[in-house]
């Protein structure tokens, strides 16, 4: 059974940072992975989507990697502004027939002026 | 182009009643899925439609059920409500059953 875990749970920074958020999966059988960012009360908005095949995909200052063989996926955040103050979740999707997404607790992050 | 559209996106229940959610995709987008968002729970899967069928049921009782039309508008419904059904429903749609997920802003259900 797939597992996403995110650690840390929050995270705290000060404006212009570069920072790193890391997601973990069991089950290295996935179809593709998918960040997204939700703000308090609101939906979630959809990041950078990495297919199983490719290493890493990037949009403007956000760069995600994906390496199937630790299990391992990394949001990269280059110069943190005080609007990327959100949570970060990161779902897998299974390549089992059921193709569920499974979600991350997600970390918490706090980009302080 | 629009997004994915959720209605209500406020409503207040009390325990036993009924609610029906409704959820409008991304125009072209033909899968459909639903989760339920609680703080001590996180997001959790409801079920997924893809063409009017459903594709994938979680884990919740069969007080949860879901429907997809024609037009690849989704309703859920959730009958004989109980205080632990207070949540954010989130809907979410794709071009395929394993695309990219684009979400809509959600619908908070309270039960009194």
């Amino acid at each position: 059974k797939q597992e996403v875990t995110q650690i840390p749970a929050a995270l705290s920074v000060p404006e212009g940072e570069n920072l790193v958020l890391n997601c973990s999966f069991t089950d290295s059988a996935i179809y593709n992975l998918q960040w997204f960012r939700q703000d308090p009360g609101k939906g979630l908005t959809s990041l950078l989507l990495i297919q199983s095949s490719q290493r890493e995909q990037t949009s403007g200052r956000l760069n995600a990697s994906l390496d199937k063989s630790s299990g391992r996926s990394t949001l990269y955040i280059a110069a943190s502004q005080p609007g990327d103050s959100a949570t970060y979740l990161c779902a897998a999707r299974s390549m089992d027939s059921s193709y569920k997404l499974i979600f991350g607790s997600g970390t918490r992050l706090l980009v302080r002026p | 182009k629009a997004g994915v559209t959720q209605t209500p996106r406020y409503l207040i229940k009390t325990r036993g009643q009924q609610v029906t959610l409704s959820c409008s995709p991304i125009s072209g987008h033909r899968s459909v899925s639903w989760y339920q968002q609680t703080p001590g729970q996180g997001l959790q899967f409801l079920f997924e439609y893809f063409s009017e069928t459903q594709r994938n049921k979680g884990n919740f009782p069969g007080r949860f059920s879901g429907r997809q039309f024609s037009n690849s508008r989704s309703e859920m419904n959730v009958s004989t409500l109980e205080l632990g059904d207070s949540a954010l429903y989130l809907c979410a749609s794709s071009l395929h059953t394993d695309g990219e997920l684009f979400f809509g802003e959600g619908s908070r259900l309270t039960v009194l």
